[in-house]
C-alpha cells in the first residue's frame, strides 16, 4: 500500500534562513507528487508538483526515486510562508490523494 | 478564478443523525472526490466520483455514507446514522485531470 512519511510535526526558523520540509514516499508504481499548502484559514492549495520541475514561491521540490524522497526547498524564507505543508502522492487511475501528516512552518522576523 | 465551495461552513449534529455535506465543484470538471481530516491526524481519502458513480472508495466509506450527484452543479456527502468519531474536517476537491482543487471544508461536530 502506499504510504507518505512527513517526519518532522513543526519547524521554526528565522527568516531569511533556508527551509528543507521533508517527505518519503513508499508506492511500487510510478510515484505523482504534490506538495500543498495550507495558509490560515485558507483552504489547501497546490504549490507544486514534481511533474512541473518549476519554482513556485522560492520553493523547490526534486523527486528523489532512489531515496524515495520529495524533499520542499526555499533557500531565504519569508515570514509570509508560514503555513501548513502537505506531502501528497497520486495513485491509481481515479488518481486518489494520499496525504502525509503535514508540517508546521513557522517563519519568525 | 473558479473556486470549489463548500456548505454549510460549520455543522453540528446529534449522534444518530443524517447530515448531508454539500459541495459545488469548478463546472468543467469531471472527477469529485471527499477527504476528511480528523483534529490533529492527517487529510485521508474517502471516495471518488466519476461519470455518476465511485469509482473508488477507502474503507473508512461503509455503508454509513453515500455520494450522490444530484444535478449537474452539487456534489453531496451523506452520512446515514452519525457517530461521534464522525467529527471531522470534510474536504470536496474536483479535478480536471490529476491537479484537485479544494473546498474550504465543512467542520462537522457530532455529539
Amino acid at each position: 500500500a502506499q504510504r507518505v512519511t512527513q517526519p518532522e510535526k513543526l519547524l521554526s526558523v528565522f527568516k531569511g534562513a533556508p527551509v528543507e520540509l521533508k517527505c518519503n514516499y513508499s508506492y511500487s508504481g510510478s510515484p505523482e507528487l504534490f506538495w500543498y499548502v495550507q495558509y490560515s484559514r485558507q483552504r489547501l492549495q497546490l504549490l507544486l508538483r514534481h511533474i512541473s520541475r518549476e519554482s513556485i514561491k522560492g520553493f523547490t521540490a526534486d523527486l528523489n526515486k532512489g531515496e524515495t524522497s520529495f524533499h520542499l526547498k526555499k533557500p531565504f524564507a519569508q515570514e509570509e510562508d508560514s503555513a501548513m505543508y502537505y506531502c501528497a502522492l497520486l495513485t491509481g487511475a481515479n488518481s486518489k490523494l494520499t496525504f502525509g501528516k503535514g508540517i508546521t512552518l513557522s517563519v519568525r522576523p | 478564478e473558479p473556486e470549489v465551495t463548500q456548505t454549510p461552513s460549520h455543522q453540528v449534529t446529534q449522534m444518530g443523525q443524517e447530515v448531508i455535506l454539500r459541495c459545488v465543484p469548478i463546472s468543467n470538471h469531471l472527477y469529485f472526490y471527499w477527504y476528511r481530516q480528523i483534529l490533529g491526524q492527517k487529510v485521508e481519502f474517502l471516495v471518488s466520483f466519476y461519470n455518476n458513480e465511485i469509482s473508488e472508495k477507502s474503507e473508512i466509506f461503509d455503508d454509513q455514507f453515500s455520494v450522490e450527484r444530484p444535478d449537474g452543479s452539487n456534489f453531496t456527502l451523506k452520512i446515514r446514522s452519525t457517530k461521534l468519531e464522525d467529527s471531522a474536517m470534510y474536504f470536496c476537491a474536483s479535478s480536471e485531470r490529476t491537479e484537485q482543487f479544494f473546498g474550504p471544508g465543512t467542520r462537522l461536530t457530532v455529539l
